[in-house]
């Protein structure tokens, strides 16, 4: 049973134009949403995250949304720039930061 | 800045090997981690360690098992070798001092397993 899902495995932007990167989870427990970058040959980074008690944290360009109603949450890249191209990957911590992560989304922006 | 760095980048292997993933953080990190990273499937938690000597199974412990002697050090281990476990590997390490403290990742492990 997958407890966090990223359901579209790619998505192509232009470059100057926004990305929305989507995550939807099953367990209420989890109480921190973090979302990483991983670039070909590197491990993933961190990149930002949100507290369960909020419904949006920003970081520059980087905006990350949670509705916990619908169980939600979105990474908005604005404006989107070519080396924004990798995978990015939603996880929710449940105790101790074992995290449980996404398949992740496969993010292109075209110049 | 948070070094991660597991020992090998590529390694090939025999079925039957036991074969050792070595990974060493230079924070002193409570948490540390192994995952496997396969095509569609995310990265699956293989173990995690709390602290010294200690360690829990995460999602997909079977054919695998680990150690931690010293703190900076996690090491995983295929006990006999399957041509299911060719993948990449990742170590992780994580502090604990302050609540909900990201992930730091090494570079990675391209096991094959022939």
């Amino acid at each position: 049973d997958q407890q966090v899902k990223q359901n579209s495995p790619s998505l192509s932007v232009q470059e100057g134009r926004i990305s929305i990167l989507n995550c939807d989870y099953t367990n209420s427990m989890f109480d921190y949403f973090l979302w990483y970058k991983k670039y070909p040959a590197e491990g993933p980074t961190f990149l930002i995250s949100i507290s369960s008690i909020k419904d949006k944290n920003e970081d520059g360009r980087f905006t990350v949304f949670l509705n916990k109603s619908a169980k939600h949450l979105s990474l908005h890249i604005v404006p989107s720039q070519p080396g924004d191209s990798a995978v990015y990957f939603c996880a929710a911590y449940l105790y101790a930061g074992k995290s449980t992560f996404g398949d992740g989304t496969t993010l292109t922006v075209k110049p | 800045d948070v070094k991660v760095t597991q020992s090998s980048r590529y390694l090939v292997k025999r079925t039957g090997e036991k074969v050792f993933l070595e990974c060493v953080q230079d924070m002193d990190h409570e948490n540390m981690f192994w995952y496997r990273q396969d095509p569609g499937l995310g990265l699956r938690l293989i173990y995690f360690s709390y602290d010294v000597k200690m360690k829990e199974k995460g999602d997909i412990p079977e054919g695998y098992s680990v150690s931690r002697e010293k703190k900076e050090r996690f090491s995983l281990i295929l006990e006999s070798a399957s041509t299911n476990q060719t993948s990449m590997y990742l170590c992780a390490s994580r502090s604990t001092g302050v609540s909900n403290q990201p992930q730091h990742f090494g570079d990675g492990t391209r096991l094959s397993i022939l």
